[in-house]
């Protein structure tokens, strides 16, 4: 079964200075995906990244990159510059390959909070 | 880009009514949709996957006769809780796969629908 670990209930961080999140993952597929959503007080879900397992580089999406190591089966997500608006709960989320509904199964979240 | 939608974003009903939620995919179609619930300060769970013109998956331990799915086209499944009682209080999200995305982005969420039951 698939497993999504976040240690870090929750996280501060001053404007303009950069934070990492941290999400391990446990499977035995070969073909995954990795995702990281943010989720603002509003509730809605926004997609920030993703990373396949057989990318070789690590994904970046402007402020947001995926640091990745395979080995370790650890996908933390690295927020530069941080804006006050980042002050939300992400999730980390993997996919797995087996079968056609591409089910996400999702971690606990880490809550991060920009201080000014 | 892909947008979901959800209606309604916030309802309160008597215990024992029934009530229905709808996720639509805007702008694109979607055979497959997914129900998930969050409590507070928790993270999603997903309770169902719904595929349109069959019946719903339903994941361990959720009632499927409490919690009715119908995907009866390509761009609208509803979730209705039967009988509502106040420990169905949640937030429920769905999000649609949109069969012509790549592998990053075929799950587009909606903005919720906040159920409270008194």
């Amino acid at each position: 079964a698939q497993k999504i670990t976040q240690t870090q209930p929750g996280m501060f961080v001053q404007e303009k200075e950069a934070v990492t999140l941290d999400c391990t993952y446990d499977t035995s597929d070969q073909s995954y995906g990795l995702f990281w959503y943010k989720q603002p007080s509003s509730g809605e879900m926004i997609f920030l990244i993703y990373q396949g397992s057989y990318d070789e580089q690590n994904a970046t999406e402007g402020r947001y990159s995926l640091n990745f190591q395979k080995a370790r089966k650890s996908a933390n997500l690295v927020i530069s510059a941080s804006q006050l608006g980042d002050s939300a709960m992400y999730f980390c989320a993997m996919r797995d390959s087996q079968g056609s509904n591409y089910k996400l199964t999702f971690g606990k979240g880490t809550l991060l909070t920009v201080n000014p | 880009g892909a947008v979901v939608s959800q209606h309604p974003s916030r309802v309160i009903c008597k215990s024992g009514t029934s009530v229905k939620i709808e996720c639509r995919s805007l702008d694109f179609q979607a055979t497959t949709m997914f129900w998930y619930r969050q409590f507070p300060k928790q993270s999603l769970m997903l309770m169902a996957t719904s595929n349109e013109g069959s019946k719903a998956t339903y994941e361990q331990g959720v009632e499927k006769d409490k919690f009715l799915i119908n995907h009866a086209s390509l761009t609208l499944s509803t979730l209705t809780v039967t009988s509502a009682h106040p420990e169905d209080s949640s937030f429920y999200i769905c999000s649609a796969k949109n069969e012509r995305g790549g592998w990053a982005d075929t799950q587009y969420f909606g903005p919720g629908t906040r159920l409270t039951v008194l």
